[in-house]
């Protein structure tokens, strides 16, 4: 079965710092990794994916993610945090060669970049 | 449409009515999912449609929960005798057959069981 883990409910920054927030994926095979974003009232929205390629992956509004095969994570970064970006930040792995194409989503992890 | 569109946005139901939920998915996705969000938690997976396959229900928390996808596009998630437990963000994805562009996902109804 696929898991994801966000280890940290909640990630505070203040604005202009680099921010982190984590992602580990368990998987028997090749993962499709992906972060979405949730603003309040909304549905998710797509920052970026990790098919196959390049690790480092760069996405929406300045956001990039590492996948880290060894490590089995996949980060999502970002250089120089907003204000705005505060938000419910998801990641989410599937399986299509062999498993299934139904993606397993982590907790979530509410960012809160301060002014 | 441009989008994953879901109705009603809101719906306040007595506890044991019977609710009907709404997906219209972006045209051409032959992949369809539904997610439950309750409050502070994740999503949870409910059902899979893939074009004409068998859907994937082993999400389903109960036989009052049922979905449906007519012509193999819009979508619509049944829950019947609701439960005040039922009370989340029902959330409607839509993808490629291949998934390799990732899932659009609709803005989600907010069902409030009363």
């Amino acid at each position: 079965a696929q898991s994801v883990a966000q280890p940290e409910d909640q990630v505070n920054v203040a604005e202009g710092n680099p921010l982190t927030v984590k992602c580990t994926y368990s998987v028997s095979g090749n993962p499709y990794l992906f972060w979405y974003v949730q603003y309040p009232n909304r549905g998710l929205q797509f920052l970026l994916k990790y098919i196959t390629g390049d690790n480092l992956v760069k996405g929406s509004y300045g956001f990039e993610a590492e996948f880290n095969k060894s490590q089995t994570s996949f980060h999502l970064k970002k250089p120089s945090a907003l204000v705005s970006d505060s938000a419910l930040y998801f990641c989410a792995v599937s399986v299509p060669a062999g498993g299934s194409y139904i993606p397993t989503f982590g907790r979530g992890t509410s960012l809160i970049v301060h002014p | 449409g441009a989008g994953v569109s879901q109705s009603p946005s809101n719906k306040v139901t007595e506890k044991g009515k019977d609710v009907e939920l709404r997906c219209d998915p972006i045209s051409g996705h032959t992949a369809l999912y539904w997610y439950r969000q309750s409050l502070g938690q994740g999503l949870e997976f409910l059902i899979y449609f893939q074009g004409n396959s068998a859907p994937d229900k082993s999400g389903l928390p109960s036989d009052r929960f049922s979905a449906e996808r007519t012509g193999g596009s819009v979508s619509t998630l049944t829950i019947q005798r609701t439960q005040q437990e039922d009370s989340a963000v029902y959330l409607c994805a839509s993808s490629s057959p291949d998934n390799r562009n990732g899932y659009t996902f609709g803005s989600g109804t907010r069902l409030t069981v009363v």
